[in-house]
């Protein structure tokens, strides 16, 4: 089966501009979520979709984060606008029954904001 | 924090050895998860062990659960360079997603 695909691999942006992120989860899989991986650090969750409605986003910075997932597919994340502090890899994860297998992730996107 | 917390930090070993990473959290759980993430790359998840049960393995990994101590310890055994990564322990706390630790990292010389 095809794994999670996430685009871009890589990106650099300058503080204050704004980046968005995608993310195409496993066919079937109805939760995705984005976790945010500061250097040397475990992943913290962003945001939680069941199908296309949010499920948790108590840890998404809402005033420069959104997140949707059109039709409980594809996502995307955006930062708008970035921060210095922004800078980490977000990872993207599916998954068809969390408590029962865990997560699929993708490669993730390495943001750098100078 | 609800996290886990991976101990040790970090972990040096030679090839052949065994590596043991151990996870401590604080409140009770449903699951516990084990995942692997090589540099640059996304998680691999490697055994989820259910808060009913004390023992799983999968390969060379050992998971062992201890409820009674809230903790958690992952044993790969004859390890190999390739086994060179980032280990980190994820808890659920009855919640609908997994909150991750901060991670053992795992370097094995050849």
């Amino acid at each position: 089966e095809a794994g999670v695909a996430q685009s871009p691999r890589y990106k650099i942006i300058e503080k204050r501009q704004s980046v968005a992120f995608w993310c195409n989860p496993i066919s079937g899989h109805a939760t995705l979520y984005w976790y945010q991986q500061i250097l040397g650090q475990g992943p913290k969750l962003l945001i939680q979709f069941q199908n296309n409605g949010v499920v948790d986003d108590s840890q998404l910075p809402k005033d420069r984060f959104s997140a949707e997932r059109l039709k409980g597919v594809d996502s995307t994340l955006k930062i708008q606008p970035a921060k210095l502090e922004d800078s980490a890899v977000y990872l993207c994860a599916s998954s068809l029954d969390w408590a029962a297998y865990g997560y699929t992730f993708g490669s993730g996107t390495r943001l750098t904001v100078v | 924090s609800q996290q886990g917390e991976e101990d040790p930090q970090a972990l040096s070993i030679q090839e052949g050895e065994n590596a043991t990473m151990n996870c401590s959290y604080k409140t009770s759980i449903n699951n516990l998860q084990w995942y692997r993430q090589n540099s640059g790359r996304g998680l691999v998840h490697l055994i989820l062990i259910r808060s009913n049960e004390r023992e799983k393995h999968s390969g060379r990994l050992r998971v062992t659960l201890d409820t009674s101590k809230k903790s958690s310890s992952l044993l790969i055994t004859a390890s190999r360079a390739a086994d060179t990564a980032s280990y980190f322990c994820a808890t659920d706390y009855g919640g609908q997603n997994f909150v991750f630790g901060p991670g053992t990292r795992l370097s094995v010389l050849p």
